[in-house]
């Protein structure tokens, strides 16, 4: 059974960079894309992106990210370590969220089949 | 506001059937896109709850079923009980923005 748990700093300071880890535990990273979600306060889901363990750019394989998010986020894969990580750069108030990380669904990728717990990170000074 | 657009909102009896919307656009839904949707419960993380549209993955209950039509799809739940009030939320691609999107949310409760 695989699962997920996300890690990182539950508080960040504005214009810094948010870092969180996912450790997937019951199976491989291998051959899966994984991806990030983030849900503020109160407020309905957020994708962020996702990544393919191989990596590479495109909706058909490696990283893909959100629009509204490329320019201050960063995906990559620890296979060693069996983790994948989110750097979400310039982070102001409306950061503040809780983080998920979540398989994406192995035969089309275009859904979340398992999730993390979540982790709340709020940006503040 | 969602580019998937769900009712605030749905509530029935228990023992009830109630239905929660989503509605699309010819880039996501109506594009041919599937359509998911998950259970959030109180301080939890979201659950799949129907993959492809209308596929139930192993563990959910057939009192949930999902259907498409055109630039919608619907979540319907039968014989509602208390432990199924929730945030609901459908999910699927959208092809002019390239994003993976969501519904706004619809909490159901079960009066």
């Amino acid at each position: 059974q695989v699962q997920l748990q996300e890690s990182g700093p539950g508080l960040v300071k504005p214009s810094e960079t948010l870092s969180l880890t996912c450790n997937v535990s019951g199976g491989s990273i291998s051959s899966y894309y994984w991806s990030w979600i983030r849900q503020p306060p109160g407020k309905g889901l957020e994708w962020i992106g996702y990544i393919y363990y191989s990596g590479s750019t495109d909706y058909s394989g490696g990283t893909n990210y959100n629009p509204s998010l490329k320019s201050r986020v960063t995906l990559s894969v620890d296979k060693s370590k069996n983790q994948f990580s989110l750097k979400l750069s310039s982070v102001t108030a409306a950061d503040t969220a809780v983080y998920y990380c979540a398989r994406n669904l192995p035969t089309t990728q275009d859904g979340f089949d398992i999730w993390g717990q979540g982790t709340m990170v709020t940006v503040s000074s | 506001q969602s580019v998937l657009t769900q009712p605030p909102s749905v509530s029935g009896a228990p023992g009830q059937r109630v239905t929660i919307s989503c509605t699309g656009s010819s880039s996501n839904i109506g594009a041919g896109y599937d359509v998911h949707w998950y259970q959030q419960l109180p301080g939890t993380a979201p659950k799949l709850l129907i993959y492809g549209n209308s596929n139930r993955p192993s563990g959910v209950p057939d009192r949930f079923s999902g259907s498409k039509s055109g630039t919608s799809a619907s979540l319907a739940i039968t014989g509602l009980q208390a432990e199924d009030e929730a945030d609901y939320y459908c999910q699927s691609y959208d092809n002019s923005l390239s994003v993976l999107i969501f519904g706004g949310g619809t909490k159901l409760t079960v009066l």
